[in-house]
């Protein structure tokens, strides 16, 4: 997971409140994503981007908002969290050209 | 959206027997890859395959990219109790963003 930082790990929040996950790589990678990982299931691919300016809904947008204002930042915000967006939330990052995929370690988020 | 289905859900062995996974899709992918993810883990790469008919290894892994691309297996040989984890495919179009798509996992667990 070198090279891919998420923070924080772990976060409670209460129903409505907004908080921002932070994503950051040092890899100089085109390509970011934020997927989410609910127990015992697949990864959702939440949000993308191809590079700095760029961004775009994946299979599970609704409730998220991201930005790429920096090749190295993708910050995924939640507005008003819900029970639903309880999970764990995985970063990951590739080069344009390649098709190796780094994850950030996670990061565990509560809604009660 | 894309689907990937993968099977079995689950897996419990013996120690020392082989296992097969595999992942089926009805859409084509350009590239096959193989993740494993241990407990509080974000997934790591194991395999990845880049063209149809291809097989590859890696140690006792060994994982082939279907001829139709539309689906593909993982084989652990001799399995050992450290090959406990969550096992996933994901493929990857070559549409905008290369978004990669993940199966549901398949749950290895080991007997010693």
């Amino acid at each position: 997971n070198a090279g891919v930082t998420q923070t924080p790990k772990f976060r409670i929040l209460k129903i409505g409140q907004s908080m921002t996950l932070q994503c950051a790589q040092d890899m100089n990678h085109n390509y970011m994503y934020w997927y989410r990982q609910d127990p015992g299931m697949g990864l959702k691919l939440i949000y993308y981007s191809v590079g700095a300016g760029i961004t775009d809904k994946g299979e599970v947008p609704n409730g998220y908002n991201v930005s790429r204002s920096t090749t190295e930042d993708f910050p995924l915000r939640l507005e008003l969290a819900a029970p639903s967006q309880t999970s764990v939330y995985f970063c990951a990052t590739k080069q344009g050209a390649g098709n190796t995929i780094y994850f950030g370690e996670g990061s565990w988020l509560t809604v009660v | 959206g894309q689907q990937l289905n993968q099977s079995p859900q689950s897996m419990f062995i013996q120690e020392g027997e082989d296992v097969s996974m595999n992942c089926t899709s009805s859409s084509i992918f350009n590239t096959w890859l193989w993740y494993k993810q241990d407990p509080g883990e974000g997934p790591v790469l194991l395999i990845a395959l880049y063209k149809a008919g291809e097989l590859t290894s890696n140690g006792r892994l060994t994982a082939q990219f279907g001829i139709t691309r539309k689906d593909s297996f993982l084989n652990i040989s001799a399995s050992i109790p450290s090959d406990v984890g969550i096992y996933f495919c994901a493929g990857l179009a070559n549409n905008a963003g290369n978004m990669l798509t993940f199966g549901g996992g398949t749950r290895l667990m080991v007997k010693p």
